[in-house]
């Protein structure tokens, strides 16, 4: 147990489908973060949020929308997905943005079909 | 952009066996991140670098970051079945704002 909670664990969508993952610290971290581990592929960082403000944005395309109400709560909306898009998508927080570790949730197995 | 290289991509032991995993930088580590991670699941924490020739400890796991800061090393001695995962190693890089990036990773087997 990390202290960082994502659900759903596993999701199964349609490409027309619409649906969001959630991401829950209460470590009182104040930088969380989306990534997408595929198969052996190195982990992709997607997006970074710094005081609840959107800092990194790796070209992500814009079927996956995030977003940070508080320094607790992260959502990855998805919509209109690609098969491609299939992969175990991790979030992460840590006190500060750089000099300290990242905890990490437990993932989401997403597969679009 | 700095990447972060591990050999091997993967390692079967016997029960017992020590065994060295290696991280190499294109560009000078200023925080490197040692996790293991069991298949689909989320990655734990294992240990940070920050110094030069710093070396670190936790049960049987060893990790080292050389004096350039540029390769680190996790040793694993007398391995067990609990050992078993893929390890990755992790790194912050200042391109841009601060952020980590990852190797990719090595998956390790042992044998009992």
């Amino acid at each position: 147990e990390t202290g960082v909670t994502q659900t759903p664990r596993h999701l199964v969508m349609g490409m027309t489908n619409k649906k969001s993952l959630k991401c829950e610290q209460h470590l009182g971290h104040n930088a969380m973060y989306w990534y997408k581990q595929s198969a052996k592929k190195p982990l992709e960082l997607m997006f970074v949020y710094n005081f609840k403000e959107q800092t990194e944005n790796n070209s992500v395309p814009s079927r996956f929308s995030p977003e940070c109400p508080n320094s607790s709560h992260l959502f990855l909306h998805l919509h209109t997905l690609q098969p491609e898009d299939s992969a175990l998508y991790l979030c992460a927080s840590s006190q500060l943005q750089g000099g300290t570790e990242a905890f990490f949730g437990q993932g989401t197995r997403l597969t679009v079909v | 952009s700095q990447e972060l290289e591990q050999s091997p991509q993967s390692l079967i032991v016997q029960e017992g066996k020590n065994l060295t995993i290696n991280c190499t930088s294109s560009k000078t580590l200023y925080g490197l991140y040692w996790y293991k991670q069991k298949y689909g699941e989320g990655l734990i924490f294992l240990m940070m670098l920050q110094k030069g020739g710093e070396e670190k400890s936790h049960e049987k796991i060893t990790a080292k970051l050389d004096e350039k800061k540029q390769q680190s090393s996790l040793h694993i001695t007398a391995s067990q079945p609990s050992h078993a995962g893929i390890y990755l190693c992790g790194a912050e890089t200042t391109s841009g704002t601060y952020k980590y990036i990852f190797g990719t990773g090595t998956r390790l087997k042992v044998l009992a």
